[in-house]
């Protein structure tokens, strides 16, 4: 099935340090959501965005709706060790199922 | 409120048998979501269902279905199981079925075939 281009795959940051990930599709979307799944349990929800150019917080983390619908990016700033996970990206659009990025795990050195 | 549970949590079964899992969602939510998570292929979409009726279906053989009932708990079922069906089963709800509606996901059945 479609899916969407995350990245990147992984990363290795040292505590403190910012973060970066993104994702892009090929086709618009309405809603582009952002999940973290820790080892074993089901992804949890981090951000929901619904228009174009929405920019979102939730404590450290910041989300971006893009403005041309194809993309999303989410930022972490000041990283600590609990922030530890895979991140993964979803967009959906219309009546169609939620598309879901292969995920970007962080890992955070202390 | 209680989150989307799912049930049973873990589960080995052989090649040719049959599974049923089991998903309650989160109370109030009509619209349940179930996908297949594989270290190779990621999160993959199988089926949705709202109000009883399946509106959207992956690209999964036959031998993968699904049902909703009345009171918007759901089950998939998987028949004649293979060695590629070992995965995490994710269930997934929210209130309606619109693009805008937030999935919030349950634990997880990791399946295991033997």
């Amino acid at each position: 099935g479609q899916q969407l281009n995350q990245s990147p795959q992984s990363m290795f940051i040292q505590e403190g340090e910012d973060v970066s990930m993104n994702c892009t599709s090929s086709s618009i979307f309405n809603t582009w959501l952002w999940y973290k799944q820790d080892p074993g349990e089901g992804p949890v929800l981090l951000i929901a965005l619904y228009k174009a150019g929405e920019l979102t917080s939730n404590g450290r983390l910041t989300a971006q709706f893009g403005i041309t619908r194809k993309d999303s990016f989410l930022n972490i700033s000041a990283s600590i060790p609990s922030d530890v996970g895979i991140y993964f990206c979803a967009g959906r659009s219309g009546n169609t199922p939620l598309v879901f990025g292969k995920g970007t795990r962080l890992s955070v050195i202390a | 409120k209680a989150g989307v549970t799912q049930t049973p949590r873990y589960l080995i079964k052989t090649r040719g048998q049959q599974v049923t899992l089991s998903c309650s969602p989160i109370s109030g939510h009509r619209s349940v979501s179930w996908y297949q998570q594989t270290p190779g292929q990621g999160l993959q979409f199988l089926f949705e269902y709202f109000s009883e009726t399946q509106r959207n279906k992956g690209n999964f053989p036959g031998r993968f279905s699904g049902r909703q009932f009345s009171n918007s708990r759901s089950e998939m079922n998987v028949s004649t199981l293979e060695l590629g069906d070992s995965a995490l089963y994710l269930c997934a709800s929210s209130l309606g079925a619109g693009a805008e509606e937030t999935q919030y996901f349950g634990p997880g059945t990791r399946l295991l075939v033997l």
